[in-house]
């Protein structure tokens, strides 16, 4: 399986976007992008996926650079409410596969 | 949809009882997965089942643990017996397909606690 790479932690003020990188440098060309968000003492919530094209919907954005060895996360006006644990999984879609979350990046909004 | 549920939220437990853990997965999903979370370890897969088979159950950790799903509207984790090394808060979820369109669905957790 493609490997993650996300930085520790960030910060954001709260109202201003927050970009959340995650490089996978070795993606193949069959696994998709997920994004999951743990907040404290919650179960992960599926937040976004895509293959190569770039993604929109109420919760984020996320941009795969044309390559698709890196993405952005992407929250536009980020609330106290979004301070979790962000998680950056590589998977192929079919019968079978499974998700393996790595540490995630914990992104803090500051008021 | 009440999303995915499980019981009990919190078990306290001594060591050496038998500890099971339940979840109701959302009608129509297909696919069940149990997680354990650590703060050493983060999420680990422990099982996870396709149409109440399991599939593949090589981060079940030792003999001591196992897991059913006698129907698609149900499934238990079971330890037996319990360590103190046992706790942690697992989850359950479940999907339409795997990954699924729309990812995973977790449910609230159930932290044990094994003293």
């Amino acid at each position: 399986d493609a490997k993650t790479t996300q930085p520790t932690s960030m910060d954001c003020a709260e109202g201003r976007a927050a970009n959340l990188p995650c490089n996978h440098s070795t993606i193949s060309g069959n696994e998709y992008v997920y994004w999951y968000r743990q907040i404290h003492s919650q179960g992960p919530q599926y937040i976004i996926h895509g293959l190569k094209n770039n993604e929109t919907n109420e919760m984020a954005s996320l941009i795969i650079t044309e390559d698709r060895k890196s993405s952005t996360l992407i929250l536009p006006h980020a609330t106290l409410r979004d301070t979790a644990v962000y998680y950056c999984i590589v998977s192929p879609v079919g019968s079978n596969y499974k998700l393996t979350f790595g540490k995630g990046t914990l992104l803090t909004v500051n008021p | 949809d009440a999303g995915v549920i499980q019981s009990p939220r919190h078990e306290v437990t001594e060591m050496g009882q038998e500890v099971t853990l339940r979840c109701k997965p959302i009608s129509g999903h297909d696919y069940l997965f149990w997680y354990r979370q650590t703060m050493m370890r983060g999420l680990e897969l422990l099982i996870y089942f396709n149409n109440n088979v399991p599939i593949d159950d090589s981060g079940m950790p030792e003999d001591r643990f196992s897991a059913k799903m006698p129907n698609a509207s149900f499934s238990t984790l079971k330890i037996q017996p319990s360590e103190p090394r046992d706790s942690a808060v697992y989850f359950c979820a479940s999907s339409l397909g795997t990954p699924g369109r729309r990812g995973y669905t977790f449910g609230s957790g159930t932290r044990l606690t094994v003293v």
